[in-house]
């Protein structure tokens, strides 16, 4: 298995712009989950989904951000309009019930908003 | 709500012990798991342990659960060079799937 993949791995884009961050999850893992890791505020869980279903996007900053998982093997989270403060690694990872629901994490899109 | 604690530094000459600590305030806690990144690379699930179990040994690694005191220990035998990285604690409570982390130690290995 390839595990977790994520693109692109590095993204830099002007502040207003448009960005899509994609993730394809592991095959026959069921739940999917969006975070972001930063210096100041560590790893912070932005949404996640169940069988393709949001769960819980409590997290999502503000309506700038959306995320969506049009079937069991895509997911992607948008950012629009881009700002500075939204600089940071986003991380998606993916689990099923085996090895205690851990997660498996891809390598992680760093967004740099300039 | 739920919240996970590290202390943020480790470091440790090579072929000691290493033993990272973590605390955690959910009572529900069904699992425990520990994670390791290193520079420029996600999260990898080093071990995890269920919640009714006090200690879970892997190769050179060793958890320690101490659910009275909601504290988790991963302690690392003979340490090397290698086992240099970021490790992150988290804690998953019953019914919802998404983990809480902890800030994460970095521990460094001194030759």
């Amino acid at each position: 298995d390839a595990g977790v993949i994520q693109s692109p791995r590095h993204e830099v884009t002007e502040m207003g712009q448009e960005v899509t961050l994609r993730c394809k999850p592991i095959s026959g893992h069921n739940s999917l989950f969006w975070y972001r890791q930063t210096m100041m505020r560590g790893l912070e869980l932005l949404i996640y989904f169940n069988n393709n279903v949001p769960i819980d996007d409590s997290g999502m900053p503000e309506d700038r951000f959306s995320a969506k998982m049009p079937n069991a093997s895509f997911s992607t989270l948008k950012i629009q309009p881009s700002e500075p403060r939204d600089s940071a690694v986003y991380f998606c990872a993916s689990s099923a019930p085996d090895r205690g629901y851990g997660y498996t994490f891809g390598s992680g899109t760093r967004l740099t908003v300039v | 709500g739920e919240d996970v604690e590290q202390s943020l530094f480790l470091s440790v000459r090579e072929g000691d012990s290493s033993v990272i600590n973590c605390t955690y305030t959910d009572s529900s806690s069904t699992y425990l798991y520990w994670y390791k990144q290193e520079p420029g690379a996600g999260l990898q699930l080093l071990t995890y342990i269920f919640s009714n179990m006090d200690m879970k040994q892997d190769q050179r690694l060793t958890v320690l659960l101490n659910k009275k005191d909601k504290h988790l220990s991963l302690r690392i035998a003979d340490t090397q060079t290698g086992d240099s990285a970021i490790y992150f604690c988290a804690e998953r409570d019953t019914g919802r799937r998404a983990l809480t982390f902890g800030s994460g130690t970095r521990l460094q290995v001194q030759p």
